[in-house]
C-alpha cells in the first residue's frame, strides 16, 4: 500500500524568504508519480508540481521546485520568494503509474503561513 | 485547465436528510472523481464515475450511502444519504489533467456541515 507522511502540521515563513515543506512516502511500486497541491481557504485544490519516479532531474515550476531524493523516499516542496498569497494548506500526494491510476493518496497536509 | 463548478458551495444539513452535490465541467471528460476531505484530514477517493456505467467505489464507500449519477460527459452528481455528523466534510469533484497520469483538476468543493 502507498502512504504519504507530512510531518509538519504548520510552517511559518517571512515574505520573500524560501520555505521547504517536507514529504516522505512509502511504496513498493517501481513506477509512481509524486504531486503537490495547494488548498487555499476557499477549498479548491490547485495542482502545483509533479515528479515522476524515473525523472532524473528535480521538477521545477516557477517558484516551486521539488527536492526529490529517491533513496530516502522524500519529495520536499521548496517555495522560493514566498508571497502572502502562498498562505494555504499544502498536500503531497502520490499515485501508481502502471494502469494509469488516477487514484491519488494524499498526506495530511501542512498549513503554511506567510508573514509580512 | 478544466473549469469545474460545484453546487452547493456549502450547506448546513440536518441529521437523517440527504443532499445532492452537482459537478459541472466545461469540457467533455470520460471519468470524473469524487473525493472527501474530513475536517483536518487529507483527501480520500470515494468513487470514480464513468459516463454510461455504474460508478466504481473505493473500499469503505458504498453506493447506498453515496449514490452517483453520470448522465453525460460534462456532469455528475454525488448524493450523501441519511447524513450524520460524521459526514461533515468537504466533497470535491475532479477530472483528469492533461500532462501527467494522476494530475487532477478539482472543483472548489462543497462544504457540508451536518447537525
Amino acid at each position: 500500500a502507498q502512504k504519504i507522511t507530512q510531518t509538519q502540521p504548520g510552517m511559518f515563513v517571512q515574505e520573500k524568504e524560501a520555505v521547504t515543506l517536507d514529504c516522505t512516502y512509502d511504496t513498493s511500486d517501481q513506477s509512481y508519480g509524486l504531486f503537490w497541491y495547494k488548498q487555499p481557504s476557499s477549498g479548491e485544490m490547485i495542482f502545483l508540481i509533479y515528479q515522476g519516479s524515473y525523472d532524473e532531474q528535480n521538477a521545477t515550476e516557477g517558484r516551486y521546485s521539488l527536492n526529490f531524493q529517491k533513496a530516502r523516499k522524500s519529495a520536499n516542496l521548496v517555495i522560493s520568494a514566498s508571497q502572502l498569497g502562498d498562505s494555504a494548506m499544502y498536500f503531497c500526494a502520490m499515485n501508481r503509474v502502471q494502469g494509469g491510476s488516477e487514484k491519488l493518496v494524499f498526506g495530511k497536509g501542512t498549513k503554511l503561513t506567510v508573514n509580512p | 485547465s478544466a473549469v469545474i463548478s460545484q453546487k452547493p458551495s456549502r450547506d448546513i444539513c440536518q441529521r437523517g436528510t440527504s443532499l445532492t452535490i452537482q459537478c459541472q465541467v466545461d469540457s467533455q471528460v470520460t471519468m470524473m472523481f469524487w473525493y472527501r476531505q474530513q475536517p483536518g484530514q487529507s483527501l480520500t477517493l470515494i468513487a470514480t464515475a464513468n459516463q454510461g456505467s455504474e460508478a466504481t467505489y473505493e473500499s469503505g464507500f458504498v453506493i447506498d450511502k453515496f449514490p452517483i449519477s453520470r448522465p453525460n460527459l460534462t456532469f455528475s452528481t454525488l448524493t450523501v444519504s441519511n447524513m450524520s455528523p460524521e459526514d461533515s466534510s468537504i466533497y470535491l469533484c475532479s477530472v483528469r489533467g492533461y500532462r501527467y497520469t494522476g494530475e487532477l483538476f478539482f472543483g472548489e468543493g462543497s462544504r457540508l456541515t451536518v447537525l
